[in-house]
C-alpha cells in the first residue's frame, strides 16, 4: 500500500492564480481531511469528508474547495491565490470505526507571492 | 471554541534523559485523546488513541497515560535517544465516531547526543 500520497511536493503561486492539490489513499477509508498548518501554530481543519459525494466545512475553509468523486480521491482547490494561504498542507485519511487514528499524507508545500 | 494546550512548547534534553510533556484538553464531551509524532520533513504519525480515563498505553520507551475527569494527557519518555527529537501532536476529539481532531500546537523536542 502506497498510504495517503499528495502531489505536488511543492509549489510557488502567484497572487490570484488557482490551483489544484492532489490527495489519494489505497486504503479504502472512508474519511479523509484536509489541514494547514502554520509556523507555531496547530493543524487546522479546512474541509473533511466521510464518503463520496459528501464533503463539508472545517475550521478554516475560505478560500478553499473541495470534491470527493471517489474513495480514493479528496482533492483541495485554491481559487485565487492569496499570501494568506501560504502555509504546509496535509490530507489525511481514517477508517470509519470509532477510535482510529488518522493517516497523513507527506504535505504540500506551497508559497504565494 | 474548544482548545487543546501543550506544553511545554519546546524541550532539549541529553541522550538518556526521561522526560514527559502535558497535553491539556476540555473534558466535557470528551471522546477520545490521540498522540502523534511528527519528524520533521515527515507527516505526522500515530502514537496512541485513548479514550478511557485512567488508560495507559506503551510502545517501546513511550509511554502516554490519560485522565479525563482533569483533561489531561502525559506523554514519557524514558532514556530519550537522538531519534526520538521530534514534534509531538495531541489531539481531542469531541463529536464521536464522526468528529474531527482539535489538534494542540505540539511539543517540540530535541535530544542531544
Amino acid at each position: 500500500n502506497a498510504g495517503v500520497t499528495q502531489t505536488p511536493k511543492f509549489r510557488i503561486l502567484k497572487i490570484g492564480q488557482s490551483m489544484t492539490l492532489q490527495c489519494t489513499q489505497d486504503m479504502n477509508h472512508n474519511y479523509m481531511y484536509w489541514y494547514r498548518q502554520d509556523p507555531g501554530m496547530g493543524l487546522k481543519l479546512i474541509y473533511y469528508s466521510v464518503g463520496a459525494g459528501i464533503t463539508d466545512k472545517g475550521e478554516v475553509p475560505n478560500g478553499y474547495n473541495v470534491s470527493r468523486s471517489t474513495t480514493e480521491d479528496f482533492p483541495l482547490r485554491l481559487e485565487l491565490a492569496a499570501p494568506s494561504q501560504t502555509s504546509v498542507y496535509f490530507c489525511a485519511s481514517r477508517p470509519a470505526t470509532r477510535d482510529n487514528e488518522q493517516f497523513f499524507g507527506p504535505g504540500t508545500r506551497l508559497t504565494v507571492l | 471554541i474548544l482548545n487543546v494546550e501543550q506544553s511545554p512548547q519546546s524541550l532539549h534534553v541529553q541522550e538518556g534523559d526521561s522526560t514527559n510533556f502535558t497535553c491539556s484538553f476540555p473534558s466535557s464531551n470528551f471522546y477520545a485523546l490521540h498522540w502523534y509524532r511528527w519528524e520533521t520533513a515527515k507527516s505526522p504519525e500515530a502514537l496512541f488513541v485513548m479514550t478511557l480515563n485512567g488508560d495507559e498505553k506503551k510502545k517501546g520507551r513511550i509511554s502516554a497515560t490519560l485522565n479525563t475527569k482533569e483533561g489531561y494527557s502525559y506523554l514519557y519518555i524514558k532514556g530519550s535517544q537522538p531519534e526520538d527529537s521530534a514534534t509531538y501532536l495531541c489531539a481531542s476529539n469531541y463529536g464521536g465516531s464522526q468528529g474531527n481532531l482539535i489538534f494542540g500546537k505540539g511539543t517540540k523536542l530535541s535530544v542531544k547526543p
